[in-house]
């Protein structure tokens, strides 16, 4: 079955601390990648996409993710978080062909303390 | 950039009546467009895929006479929730695809109902 994994349930940082957010998926076929924040209160925004081509991608806000083929991940990385980055981070991932939905993982709160 | 709108933002209906959401493509069309719940504090979860001018596909456990779907036009999508209960308040997400970019979608801001 098609599944988006997030490993970290919640992180807790203080500012300038480097992130890394893990997320693994498992899907039979060619997929596209997704990373979506949602600040409290806001609707879903898109931090960055993968599709093709070079594995690391990056983002809105100093975000970046790098994809690994082999270890079906797609981790997100910030060097330097800010308290304004506390949001609640979510992986996606859907088939490489139009009109497919989009499969969710369960989320990672970040809290960033100041 | 693409634009998805949804209303109302927010509803509180008795137990027993019915509501109806709309999804609306603002600047694009869109052939496709998904609707999905979220629980508070948890992921979203895909409840069907709305395709325009056809039958609605719902997802494994979503009672298609409980959450009707109609996506009549190339830019809107309406879910109906009838009779509702209190275990259907939710938050209430659409996306939509935008045919010129088939594989990205962009969502709608949701919708709260809340059902007393």
């Amino acid at each position: 079955a098609q599944s988006v994994s997030q490993h970290n349930h919640h992180v807790i940082l203080s500012e300038a601390a480097s992130l890394e957010l893990g997320c693994n998926y498992s899907y039979g076929g060619t997929v596209n990648l997704f990373w979506y924040v949602q600040y409290p209160g806001q609707h879903l925004q898109l931090l960055l996409k993968y599709f093709s081509g070079d594995p690391l991608v990056k983002g809105i806000k100093g975000f970046e993710a790098e994809f690994i083929k082999s270890k079906f991940s797609f981790n997100l990385r910030k060097p330097s978080v800010q308290w304004s980055d506390t949001a609640e981070y979510f992986c996606a991932v859907n088939a490489n062909q139009a009109g497919t939905a989009l499969i969710f993982g369960k989320g990672t709160t970040l809290s960033v303390s100041s | 950039g693409a634009v998805v709108s949804q209303h109302p933002s927010w509803v509180i209906c008795k137990s027993g009546t019915s509501v109806k959401i709309e999804c609306r493509s603002l600047d694009f069309q869109a052939t496709t467009m998904f609707w999905y719940r979220q629980f508070p504090k948890q992921s979203l979860m895909l409840m069907a895929t709305s395709n325009e001018g056809s039958k609605a596909t719902y997802e494994q456990g979503v009672e298609k006479d409980k959450f009707l779907i109609n996506h009549a036009s190339l830019t809107l999508s309406t879910l109906t929730v009838t009779s509702a209960h209190p275990e259907d308040s939710s938050f209430y997400i659409c996306s939509a695809i935008d045919q010129r970019v088939a594989y990205e979608q962009y969502f709608g801001p949701g919708t709260r109902l809340t059902v007393t």
